[in-house]
């Protein structure tokens, strides 16, 4: 069975700062990839997603992800990070037609 | 386009109560999904329909959870009777089609509260 481990349970970023969430999965084939914001009291929002093909991937709000086979990770990245961006951000895992999510990380922008 | 829209957003009840939570998906979208998401924790699919039809109910608590899917379109998830441990956020979420392509949209969930 497909698992999600994110290290990090919480992460604090200066603003202006650059930012890495680590993202690690278990999945015996080529698995499909996921990153999802979710801000309070919201549902979450997908920022992006791999397939195949090339291994950065870029999503919306400035962020990408680089997904490593040889690691099994799929860290997600953003060079300069904005107060706006503090929420819990999701990896998640599709394989079998079921989405499987790690714990989450709750990043906290500092000004 | 209108998204995901569930109701009610917060409910508070008491052990051995039960409990309906509604969805509506974006509309046109075949596929509806249930999840379960403890605090602290991530997403955990309950069920899903593709249309009126349960693809996938392996994770759901099937003592006393259940769910439906009447004519397609809009969706309820009952618990009956509630534990402490139900308390959580019920998402609701939608794609077009079934299948590992597809994007998922998420409603902003019901917040259970069982005291």
């Amino acid at each position: 069975a497909q698992s999600v481990t994110q290290p990090d349970i919480h992460i604090t970023v200066s603003e202006g700062a650059s930012l890495e969430l680590r993202c690690n999965y278990s999945y015996g084939a080529t698995p499909y990839l996921f990153w999802y914001v979710q801000s309070p009291g919201q549902g979450l929002q997908l920022l992006l997603k791999y397939f195949s093909g090339d291994t950065l991937v870029q999503g919306i709000k400035g962020f990408e992800a680089e997904f490593k086979r040889s690691q099994s990770s799929f860290n997600l990245r953003k060079p300069s990070v904005h107060w706006s961006d503090a929420a819990e951000y999701f990896c998640a895992v599709n394989a079998g037609n079921m989405l499987t999510f790690g714990g989450g990380t709750r990043l906290m922008v500092k000004p | 386009e209108a998204g995901v829209a569930q109701s009610p957003r917060y409910k508070i009840i008491e052990k051995r109560q039960s409990v309906a939570f509604w969805c509506n998906p974006i509309s046109g979208h075949a596929t509806l999904y249930w999840y379960q998401q403890i605090l602290g924790q991530g997403p955990k699919l309950l069920i899903q329909f593709q249309n009126n039809g349960v693809v996938d109910d392996s994770q759901l608590p099937k003592d006393r959870f259940s769910a439906e899917r009447l004519k397609g379109v809009d969706s309820t998830l009952k618990i009956q009777p509630a534990k402490l441990e139900d308390s959580a956020v019920y998402l609701c979420a939608s794609s077009q089609h079934a299948g590992l392509y597809n994007e998922q949209f998420f409603g902003p969930g019901t917040r259970l509260t069982v005291l």
